[in-house]
């Protein structure tokens, strides 16, 4: 168990309808990263906060956003959902996001759009 | 931007010892990850360099050479539990010290 919490486990849903995912990182982590993990992709950064603020984007398409919230958890929305968009959403979490740090993955959320 | 290319798959035998290779193009490197990830699961992590040479962590080892963008990992005494994918990723001060994974290699272990 790495300490990383997602829920829900599964979620399945029709295209155009929106969901949010929730990722509590581990104690005393303060960043927190969203990834999307495809068949025919390998694990894709979307985003990163640390301690309430964006700090890094990657290839998050304008229908996602996410948040950090004061409590450290974050929450990745997504709207519009397309069939393509089904994937496995992992939500990973370190220390401060510097060097040396090392990102501990939550046992993610499984998207199918139907 | 980042070029991480690793094998797509490696079979190998019970007991024996498997080598997966992964060469990397980065202007900033900040140091190479490798994680295990069995399918459907969350990756978990394995090994750290950010210095060339040799680490060793028990049955698993991870090898870099920052000159020549080139890491390994070795998996000695493999067990049938070792079969999974084992995912190289790369962290880059010029892309916002983000982590960026290669594609993966699907290792299977055969008695």
């Amino acid at each position: 168990d790495s300490g990383v919490t997602q829920t829900p486990k599964h979620l399945i849903t029709a295209t155009g309808q929106r969901v949010t995912l929730r990722c509590s990182p581990r104690s005393g982590d303060l960043s927190v990263y969203w990834y999307q993990q495809s068949l025919d992709q390998g694990l894709q950064f979307l985003i990163q906060y640390y301690n309430g603020e964006e700090r890094a984007k990657g290839n998050i398409l304008e229908r996602f956003s996410a948040q950090q919230f004061p409590d450290l958890h974050s929450e990745l929305n997504l709207s519009s959902l397309e069939l393509g968009d089904s994937a496995l959403y992992f939500c990973a979490s370190s220390k401060s996001g510097g060097q040396g740090d090392i990102q501990y993955f939550g046992a993610g959320t499984r998207l199918s759009v139907l | 931007g980042q070029n991480i290319d690793q094998p797509t798959e490696m079979t190998a035998t019970e007991g024996a010892i498997v080598q997966i290779n992964c060469t990397y193009q980065t202007s900033g490197f900040n140091g190479l990850f490798w994680y295990q990830q069995h399918a459907g699961e969350a990756p978990t992590f394995l090994s750290y360099n950010v210095l060339d040479g040799l680490e060793e962590k028990g049955r698993f080892s991870s090898f870099l050479s920052r000159s020549k963008g080139y890491s390994y990992l070795l998996l000695k005494e493999l067990q049938m539990k070792d079969s999974a994918s084992y995912l190289c990723a790369v962290r880059d001060l010029d892309a916002g010290n983000k982590l960026t994974f290669g594609g993966g290699t699907r290792v299977l272990v055969k008695p």
